[in-house]
């Protein structure tokens, strides 16, 4: 039952570095997602999927960029870090569109210096 | 887009207490769901309300949807440690993504 594994879990970059997250899911689902997580701001949607080979901008997209190449990744890349996109970033999926729960990965904490 | 407010941001209460935190849309939703979040972990999901006026209920939470689908609440009765993190709504609407609230942080003292 792995679900939603993300990696890595933990990662320093220093600023102008890139570096790429990964998502994966086992459970067939057709949407996916990337949220970030600030203290006191709740999740915000960076990117999601709607099936593979497909994004869509969500939220607070500026400096990442994803890919879905395969139904069960979802990838979502830093191409120069910067110091505000340090935070916990969240992957999540889930098999329908307006229904449904998210089921989310554990959490990649990044830091950037 | 979407806009919540989730009230309130945080709460301390006693064991025992009871505990209500508040979801408030600026439109019309069609579904909210709640999820849980325990300090260093990851949201995990409790429940979708779908119909207006709906009420339910797990065990020591009880979860209602308005009457105009614009607004919801989760009720704790009785507290207990196990009780703590953060408790998010998370909004659904026309479109395939969800807008989460701001949390309300619940912290539950022995």
């Amino acid at each position: 039952n792995a679900g939603v594994t993300q990696t890595p879990k933990f990662r320093v970059l220093k600023t102008g570095q890139s570096m790429t997250l990964l998502c994966a899911q086992d459970m067939n689902h057709e949407y996916m997602y990337w949220y970030r997580q600030d203290p006191g701001m709740g999740l915000r949607l960076i990117h999601y999927s709607v099936g593979e080979g497909t994004t869509a901008k969500g939220e607070v997209p500026d400096g990442y960029n994803v890919s879905r190449l395969k139904k069960q990744n979802f990838l979502l890349g830093l191409e120069s870090a910067a110091p505000s996109q340090t935070s916990v970033y969240f992957c999540a999926s889930r098999g329908t569109a307006n229904t449904g729960e998210l089921f989310f990965g554990e959490g990649s904490r990044l830091t950037v210096l | 887009g979407q806009q919540v407010m989730q009230i309130p941001q945080y709460q301390h209460v006693q064991e025992g207490e009871d505990f209500t935190t508040y979801c408030n849309s600026s439109t019309t939703l069609s579904n909210i769901q709640w999820y849980k979040q325990r300090p260093g972990g990851h949201p995990v999901f409790l429940i979708q309300l779908v119909k207006s006026g709906e009420v339910k209920k797990q065990k020591r939470l009880t979860f209602q949807f308005g009457e105009a689908k614009k607004n919801s609440s989760l009720h704790i009765t009785a507290t207990q440690t196990t009780d703590v993190g953060t408790y998010f709504c998370a909004l659904g609407g026309s479109a395939r993504q969800l807008t989460f609230g701001s949390g309300t942080q619940l912290t539950v003292l022995p």
